[in-house]
């Protein structure tokens, strides 16, 4: 069974550029988070989809951040304009039932 | 609002050692807590789901316990090894199945000298 794919795998910008993070979960996972991983510390959720309808975004930073699941299969997750802060590991998680499966996690650097 | 404490941060410890590292969480109504591990660069594995009717699970060298009611888990590594070295997190999920949110410690980052 194929694992969570997330791209790019790294990915480095200036400080009020925009970038874009691509995860594809494991096939028929129904739940899909993604989580923002600052060095040093634990995951932190950002936004989960139920199939294609958000169930909590409300740690999203919605002035810059927005994400979408099209179709309930593949999401994107979108920083618009990046602060400095905004340097993170980006993970992506799948779930059909008890457990998370996450993906290798997309590293940006905001300079 | 759940939080969710590591200790120790870090930890360094001779090959063959066992060891115990410690999670404790505010809100005891929990519906699952789990055990990651995280090696540099890569993503999160799972180790240990405890689901809360139980108090503990094993795999291996590896055994997690829970107790809901004092807000603490433990993961006990035996005779440990050079591999197992790598960051260790344990996550409290709240909700209900459907709605599952983890909520993460900072980790602790184990090293295990040869």
């Amino acid at each position: 069974e194929a694992g969570v794919a997330q791209s790019p795998r790294y990915k480095i910008i200036e400080k009020r550029q925009s970038v874009a993070f691509w995860c594809n979960p494991i096939s028929g996972h129904a739940t899909l988070y993604w989580y923002q991983q600052i060095l040093g510390q634990g995951p932190k959720l950002l936004i989960q989809f139920q199939n294609n309808g958000v169930v909590d975004d409300s740690q999203l930073p919605k002035d810059r951040f927005s994400a979408e699941r099209l179709k309930g299969v593949d999401s994107t997750l979108k920083i618009q304009p990046a602060k400095l802060e905004d340097s993170a590991v980006y993970l992506c998680a799948s779930r059909a039932s008890y457990e998370q499966y996450f993906g290798p996690g997309t590293r940006l650097t905001v300079t | 609002k759940q939080e969710v404490t590591q200790i120790p941060a870090a930890l360094s410890v001779p090959e063959g050692e066992n060891l115990v590292l410690n999670c404790s969480f505010t809100d005891s109504a929990i519906y699952n807590l789990q055990w990651f591990r995280q090696d540099p660069g890569k993503g999160l594995t799972s180790l240990l789901l405890i689901q809360s009717s139980q108090r503990e699970q094993t795999s291996g060298r590896l055994n997690a316990s829970l107790d809901k009611s004092s807000g603490r888990s433990t993961l006990y590594i035996a005779a440990s090894q050079p591999g197992d070295s790598a960051t260790y997190l344990c996550a409290v999920i709240n909700g209900s199945q459907g709605a599952q949110k983890l909520v993460f410690g900072q980790g602790t980052r184990l090293t295990i000298n040869p």
